[in-house]
């Protein structure tokens, strides 16, 4: 079965600090992997996916398949990065929908 | 470029009521996907949708919903009877093609059943 776990409802950080959001995924096959991102009163959009490899807003994610897992992380949080997040896979080919996990609220604090 | 326009953002409806839900996807988008989110939930796959054609609705309840993608206009999602148990927030996304583009997602339209 299809599945994407976020452990942490909620996570607060202070400003500067480290910041890890955990996401563990369950799939049969090669899954595509990303993190959405909701900040206050604007729609969900697109953070960053593992094929591209790249850094957005200083956040990295890396895929490993052994664990299963596809954290975000983040070596100095800012107060702008206070939102939900949410990791998500896709099978490849098919109808691509998207598989969500229940979402991380991030708060960084001053 | 606009983006995904869904309307209304909120919609109450009474038990037993039909509720439409709107989705324009941004230009030149043809691949339409809807989401529903409950209450503390992550959202949720409903159907997937290319002009005039239904391509996967594994996640659509079996009975009063339903979905339509015409050849011209916005995509529809349609609850018909509606329960207190259809209260959420309805996203819709939309994407160019199949092959791995990423989806765009609408603000959602939340959905109150009285």
């Amino acid at each position: 079965a299809q599945r994407v776990t976020q452990p942490e409802k909620l996570l607060s950080v202070f400003k500067g600090a480290p910041v890890e959001l955990k996401c563990n995924y369950s799939y049969s096959g090669s899954p595509e992997l990303f993190w959405y991102v909701q900040y206050s009163r604007q729609r969900l959009q697109l953070l960053l996916r593992h094929i591209s490899r790249e850094s957005i807003k200083g956040f990295t994610a890396d895929l490993n398949k052994g664990e299963t897992s596809f954290h975000l992380k983040k070596p100095f949080a800012q107060e702008e990065d206070s939102a939900m997040y949410y990791c998500a896979l896709s099978g490849t080919g098919g109808s691509e929908k998207l598989v969500f996990g229940k979402g991380t609220k991030l708060t960084v604090n001053p | 470029n606009a983006g995904v326009m869904q309307n209304p953002r909120h919609l109450v409806r009474r038990r037993g009521q039909e509720a439409r839900l709107r989705c324009s996807p941004m230009k030149g988008h043809s691949h339409v996907y809807w989401y529903r989110q409950l209450p503390e939930e992550g959202l949720k796959f409903m159907v997937y949708l290319q002009k005039e054609n239904i391509i996967d609705e594994s996640g659509m309840p079996k009975e009063r919903f339903s979905a339509e993608f015409p050849k011209e206009g916005p995509s529809i999602l349609r609850i018909q009877q509606v329960v207190r148990g259809d209260s959420a927030a309805y996203f819709c996304a939309s994407s160019p093609s199949l092959t791995g583009e990423t989806q765009y997602f609408g603000p959602g339209t939340r959905l109150l059943v009285l």
